[in-house]
């Protein structure tokens, strides 16, 4: 199994440029979720799906964060347009149906925003 | 008061040592619970899940108090290379999927 693959592993963007972070959850895993960790506040989770579905967004810190799901192989996360702040590590996760188990992580994308 | 919380640390210990980890969170509807490991620059990877009994893989045990709402990880014969941050993870409450992750705790194992 490949794992959970996200790309680009590393971006770096000019402030207000659009970004998009794409991810391929595991094969079978049926949710997925975006997290985002910065040394000041830890991993925080932004968005997960169920199913492909948006279940809760809560954690999106604005308008300017977007996430799709358009099938379950594939999710993407957009920051439009892109801030200095935004600047973090964002992983994607996937994780099999029941609450039993743990997240599998993809490696990460290392966002820095100039 | 934050969901989980963790001693940041860092702990730095010999070789050989044996090391503790607590971890509280606050929600008593919490069902699922786990310790992750991260090293410097990757990804969060699985590390155990925490049972009520509490539970023993290797040099690792974990442990949960559910009344104190408290969870624990031991590492005994601590190695080089288990040098990373852990992190305490308690999922949201009930049957949700949603899992709220601790800032971590860094060890540093010292030759």
């Amino acid at each position: 199994d490949a794992g959970v693959i996200q790309s680009p592993r590393h971006e770096v963007t000019e402030m207000g440029q659009e970004v998009t972070l794409r991810c391929k959850p595991i094969s079978g895993h049926n949710s997925l979720f975006w997290y985002r960790q910065t040394m000041m506040r830890g991993l925080e989770l932004l968005i997960y799906f169920n199913n492909n579905v948006p279940i809760d967004d809560s954690g999106m810190p604005e308008d300017r964060f977007s996430a799709k799901m358009p099938n379950a192989s594939f999710s993407t996360l957009k920051i439009q347009p892109s801030e200095p702040r935004d600047s973090a590590v964002y992983f994607c996760a996937s994780k099999p149906a029941g609450t039993g188990d743990g997240y599998t992580f993809g490696s990460g994308t290392r966002l820095t925003v100039v | 008061r934050k969901e989980v919380e963790q001693d940041p640390g860092p702990f730095n210990v010999p070789e050989g040592a044996t090391v503790a980890f607590n971890c509280t969170y606050s929600n008593s509807a919490s069902q699922s619970f786990f310790w992750y490991r991260q090293d410097c620059r990757k990804e969060p990877k699985l590390l155990m899940s925490v049972y009520s009994s509490g539970n023993e893989d290797g040099r690792f045990t974990a442990q949960l108090n559910r009344a104190s709402q408290y969870i624990s990880l031991l590492i005994r014969d601590s190695k080089l290379s288990d040098s990373a941050t852990y992190l305490c993870v308690v999922n949201k409450g009930g049957a949700t999927n949603k899992l709220i992750f601790g800032t971590g705790t860094l060890l540093a194992v010292q030759p």
